[in-house]
């Protein structure tokens, strides 16, 4: 089993959709949660940053982490076509690695 | 603020060459610089743990003596794919965590085909 799972997709919505994104984890010592988002070919951008459980919302995104499930989730409102990458969550136990997910794949049409 | 500058973001070489990739911290010191391999539509892995001033720490199954890594100041720090093979072409992606402990920044990547 891997540390983290995620949904490769590719998921795609149309513009103005709520777009709902998970990772689930099987380590229990995570405690910094990360989403990033990463077009072709270029590094990731980060996008959101959690430590522990709860909510937290920048902008048209909402992140939430609930560490009794081992259950990350990231929203997106109102997305564009612009919104159109890989998501990739990461997680780490402390100022160590990161764990990355495999990243979905998110399409987002006109 | 926090911002990777990697270079270059890509390069075509001949197998038996060596290559260097560079990642320079902008507008903070990096003690820590990790570094990533990416294959396509797969996630990051990682290669290596760079310490300013010492050796770095590599994972498992990645060799020492091919990806060389240099950490020699707080804000460069270098990986050199030596004797490069075809099968080292791939993403490759460094990172180092943001000042104040608020996530991790990535650099631009860069694009190694080895033919």
């Amino acid at each position: 089993q891997k540390e983290v799972e995620q949904d490769p997709g590719p998921l795609s919505v149309p513009e103005g959709a709520i777009v709902s994104l998970n990772c689930t984890y099987s380590n229990s010592a995570f405690q910094y949660f990360m989403w990033y988002r990463q077009y072709s070919r270029k590094g990731p951008e980060l996008l959101m940053y959690t430590y522990s459980s709860g909510n937290k919302e920048d902008g048209r995104f909402t992140a939430q982490v609930d560490k009794s499930s081992k259950y990350i989730s990231l929203f997106i409102r109102d997305s564009q076509p612009s919104d159109s990458a890989t998501y990739l969550c990461a997680m780490s136990a402390g100022f160590q690695k990161l764990v990355f997910g495999t990243g979905t794949r998110l399409l987002v049409s006109p | 603020g926090a911002v990777v500058s990697q270079h270059p973001s890509w390069v075509i070489c001949k197998s038996g060459t060596s290559v260097k990739i560079e990642c320079r911290s902008l507008d903070f010191q990096a003690t820590t610089m990790f570094w990533y391999r990416q294959f396509p539509k797969q996630s990051l892995m990682l290669m290596a743990t760079s310490n300013e001033g010492s050796k770095a720490t590599y994972e498992q199954g990645v060799e020492k003596d091919k990806f060389l890594i240099n950490h020699a100041s707080l804000t460069l720090s270098t990986l050199t794919v030596t004797s490069a093979h075809p099968e080292d072409s791939s993403f490759y992606i460094c990172s180092a965590p943001r000042e104040g402990g608020y996530g991790y920044t990535f650099g631009s990547g860069t694009r190694l085909t080895v033919v």
